[in-house]
């Protein structure tokens, strides 16, 4: 299995959904994050998370939210999908013990595009 | 916030040295340098990460002169597999993770 799961790994959806994607992992991580990245271009920081009780926005928090469920989940919503939010989206771990981008583990990702 | 400079795409061929070169003219005191390997549609992947000087690993060296204003990535021998894009990442030490920035990166090409 792998240490940061994805769900769904592509998704469709209209505009105006709501929609939620969710990242597990088994890392024993305490620190999370989600990131978007857009066709040819690098990924932008939308939410991360120090601990369960700790979440802080990134760069482009706007239309979405997250929540930390348990130490292993994170979880992205998208409260009114519009179609400048289509885009791969990627849940990363990293441990506290380290930092300045040491170590961390993506999980392979997922495509959601609105339509 | 630091920000970082790579080339857009590189080109080479089986068997060849690579080396990307970031620019990152305002890093800080406490910054690191951090390069990641992405594949097509797979999150990125950490390759290495360095303070200053060299540091080796099994799959690449990185190499940060005595201003760290730059950094080489050196990827030895390269083959096919080594097509990916090559972010480089400036940050600081924990609790500063935040500032990471993930630029366009630098697309690699590696022919036959």
């Amino acid at each position: 299995d792998a240490d940061v799961t994805q769900t769904p790994r592509n998704r469709i959806t209209k505009t105006g959904k709501r929609i939620m994607l969710e990242c597990s992992q088994t890392k024993g991580h305490d620190r999370m994050y989600w990131y978007r990245q857009d066709p040819g271009l690098g990924l932008r920081l939308i939410y991360y998370s120090f601990d369960v009780k700790d979440i802080n926005k990134g760069e482009i928090s706007d239309g979405y939210s997250v929540s930390r469920q348990a130490q292993a989940k994170f979880s992205l919503s998208l409260e009114s999908a519009i179609p400048n939010q289509t885009a791969l989206y990627f849940c990363a771990t990293s441990d506290h013990g380290t930092g300045g981008g040491y170590g961390y583990t993506f999980g392979s990702g997922t495509r959601l595009t609105v339509v | 916030l630091a920000k970082t400079t790579q080339p857009i795409s590189m080109d080479s061929y089986e068997g060849q040295e690579v080396n990307i070169t970031c620019s990152h003219n305002n890093i800080a005191t406490n910054d690191y340098i951090t390069w990641y390997q992405q594949f097509p549609s797979q999150g990125p992947r950490f390759i290495i990460q360095g303070y200053k000087t060299k540091v080796t690993n099994e799959v690449a060296s990185l190499f940060i002169p005595a201003d760290r204003k730059s950094s080489t990535l050196s990827l030895p021998r390269v083959s096919l597999s080594d097509t990916a894009v090559y972010y480089c990442l400036v940050g600081d030490s924990p609790g500063g993770y935040n500032k990471l920035i993930f630029g366009a990166g630098t697309r690699l090409a590696v022919h036959p």
